[in-house]
């Protein structure tokens, strides 16, 4: 119950075009939900983040679509840029945050 | 504005050495401070976090340890690594009201076990 499946593992897109990572969640009580970027080397950064009471965020051409009732979340990334290219992990959280396992995502030059 | 800092970037280590892994964070009080494992192309294992001096929770049986000596020091610490030890550490912070509140990830510390 504790859980954040995240979809899909690795995912190649033309420069341009639209990137879209999806996230699953069982547990009701997850209040927050932040999406972090990861560059090679580096730690995780704070990317975009949600709570439950909104649909969507916009944040440039990063997007959160939020479903409640699904229990879903997905991050868009519009015109997407080489500079893109990194692992994406969605987290969920209240008292403790539960990460998902990462999306190695590549943009085509 | 807050800053975290993790030393060394790199480290490399033949089985059975001890090892000691720094973590401060400058900028913010009583944070909650984090110690995670990522191995290569998986995503984030949470080994410790602490709530205040003195105070560290397990998250999982392994052969580390965690102290927090001061209130803005985390330290990650082996009597004598194993070659399953191996991986990228990173060391996060949260305010100290952890609902809503994203964590802050340092920059890791690549581990490499011989």
């Amino acid at each position: 119950q504790q859980q954040v499946k995240q979809s899909p593992q690795s995912l190649i897109v033309q420069k341009g075009g639209i990137s879209i990572i999806n996230c699953a969640y069982e547990n009701t009580a997850f209040d927050y939900f932040p999406w972090y970027q990861q560059f090679p080397g580096k730690g995780p950064a704070l990317l975009i983040a949600i709570r439950p009471d909104v649909s969507e965020k916009k944040e440039g051409r990063f997007t959160i679509s939020f479903n409640k009732s699904a229990k879903q979340f997905s991050l868009h990334i519009m015109d997407s840029q080489p500079g893109d290219s990194a692992t994406y992990f969605c987290a969920a959280s209240n008292a403790k945050i539960i990460f998902g396992k990462g999306t190695r995502l590549h943009i085509l030059p | 504005s807050q800053t975290i800092h993790q030393w060394p970037a790199t480290l490399v280590q033949p089985v059975g050495s001890p090892l000691s892994l720094e973590c401060t964070v400058e900028g913010t009080s009583n944070p909650n401070l984090y110690w995670y494992r990522q191995a290569a192309g998986r995503g984030l294992q949470l080994l410790f976090y602490s709530v205040g001096i003195g105070q560290i929770s397990s998250e999982v049986p392994q052969n580390l340890s965690a102290s927090r000596p001061q209130d803005r020091q985390f330290i990650l610490s082996s009597k004598k690594l194993l070659l399953s030890d191996s991986g990228f550490y990173l060391c996060a912070w949260s305010t100290e009201d952890a609902s809503n509140q994203p964590q802050h990830f340092g920059d890791g510390t690549r581990l490499s076990i011989l």
